[in-house]
């Protein structure tokens, strides 16, 4: 059975501490990781795809790397508008998506 | 350029009632999927329509039950409505059966009574 788990459930940081995400999954024929940020009450916003194994992707302070078992997602000195739910999604061979629980991030200024 | 659309965005639902949710996918995008997202947790996949038919299905009851139009958008239905289905329901449009271009839209949050 496709699985998606995340970790930590919650982070709390300081405005300019930089911290890693991390997504861990077991997924049968892996087509796609994808990471996506959720504000409360809004739909998650497309953030990275990573396709295969030592793939990396960068968005302004944010970094996305993936290896055979898990992904990580790298926050560099992060903002308060950074703060949201950060969710991970595996694409199996059936095409649809499994997500994971979430890591719900609060940067404090 | 629009991008998915959900309606209503609010609806608050007595138990055993029945919901209809509709969904206007992307411009360009022929595939809605649809999923459900608890408080606290991660989006679960309801199903999938493609050419107007029901592709993949997840692990939900039969009362879920949904519909696509010729113009690729679509509803999602909900019988004999349980307070465990008070949730945020997410649409997503993509591009052919390879879901290219997935896209999320803003959900429908239902809360059952």
């Amino acid at each position: 059975e496709d699985q998606v788990t995340q970790s930590p459930e919650a982070l709390r940081l300081q405005e300019g501490e930089s911290s890693s995400l991390n997504c861990s999954y077991t997924v049968s024929g892996l087509r796609g990781l994808f990471w996506y940020r959720q504000d409360p009450g809004k739909g998650p916003e497309f953030l990275f795809t990573l396709y295969s194994a030592g793939e990396e992707k960068e968005k302004e302070r944010l970094k996305a790397t993936l290896t055979k078992k898990e992904s990580f997602l790298h926050i560099t000195a992060p903002k308060p508008e950074d703060s949201a739910t950060y969710l991970c999604a595996v694409q199996a061979k059936s095409q649809n998506f499994v997500f994971g629980p979430g890591t719900r991030l609060s940067v404090l200024p | 350029d629009a991008g998915v659309t959900q309606s209503p965005t609010h609806l608050i639902k007595t138990r055993g009632q029945q919901v209809t949710l509709r969904c206007s996918p992307k411009s360009g995008h022929d595939t809605v999927s649809w999923y459900q997202q608890a408080l606290g947790q991660g989006p679960q996949f309801i199903f999938q329509y493609y050419e107007e038919e029901e592709r993949q299905r997840g692990n939900f009851p039969d009362r879920f039950s949904g519909h696509q139009f010729p113009n690729y958008s679509s509803e999602l239905n909900v019988n004999a409505l349980l307070l465990g289905d008070s949730a945020l329901y997410l649409c997503a449009s993509s591009w052919g059966v390879e879901n290219y271009g997935y896209t999320f839209g803003s959900g429908t949050r239902l809360t059952v009574v």
